[in-house]
């Protein structure tokens, strides 16, 4: 597809078992956190966010985790799909000055098995 | 509703010519950002406007540029064509530039150059 690129990490997973994508992001200061999913041929599409403030947040079948101390979020996907197939990125607002922009992580390439 | 619009879909230009891309954002949105996405580098941030101001700027030569009109749409023009700017262009359009739910991608427009 369009977005597999050669530097991407993958994960393979069975259907219905549960997905956790790890992701350590780079700025100390970003306050504000997202989950993004691609698949191929669109555009990134919003899953799930956090702030700075909180460790945790559930969603649908997701959750997110934030760990400031180690600067790592992570992402569990409950009874994977196989239309959870993507590559899953991680992006961070660095805020302040810079609070218009988001800078996402390398991202990885997640593919469920039926 | 109509969601974010890209055109052209897909381009392939020559080394040294220049190329206008176009993103309509959703109806309501003021703000448009853009990114650039290689199997590289990933996503990076190009730059972000709002009611017709560049707010961020990303860590691209001078050959990157844009532009937003009243109507909100916008636009990015790159100079001087090289073979590594062959990429997605993404743009997302939003309330207020910040990232989130309502931080909609557009399916880009894939740029060759040859």
């Amino acid at each position: 597809g369009e977005n597999v690129g050669l530097h991407l990490p993958t994960l393979s997973v069975q259907e219905g078992d549960n997905s956790i994508i790890n992701c350590a992001y780079s700025n100390s200061a970003s306050d504000y956190f997202i989950w993004y999913k691609q698949e191929s041929g669109k555009g990134p599409q919003f899953i799930i966010d956090i702030r700075s403030n909180m460790d945790k947040r559930q969603g649908q079948r997701v959750t997110v985790l934030l760990n400031k101390t180690v600067k790592h979020l992570s992402l569990q996907i409950a009874a994977t799909q196989p239309g959870d197939s993507a590559v899953y990125f991680c992006a961070e607002n660095p805020g302040g000055g810079s609070n218009y922009k988001l800078t996402f992580g390398k991202g990885t390439l997640l593919t469920v098995n039926p | 509703k109509a969601g974010v619009t890209q055109t052209p879909r897909y381009l392939i230009k020559t080394r040294g010519q220049q190329v206008t891309l176009s993103c309509s954002p959703i109806s309501g949105h003021r703000s448009v950002s853009w990114y650039q996405q290689t199997p590289g580098q990933g996503l990076q941030f190009l730059f972000e406007y709002f009611s017709e101001t560049q707010r961020n700027k990303g860590n691209f030569p001078g050959r990157f540029s844009g532009r937003q009109f009243s109507n909100s749409r916008s636009e990015m023009n790159v100079s001087t064509l090289e073979l590594g700017d062959s990429a997605l262009y993404l743009c997302a359009s939003s309330f207020t530039g910040t990232g989130g739910e309502g931080y909609t991608f557009g399916s880009g427009t894939r740029l060759t150059v040859v």
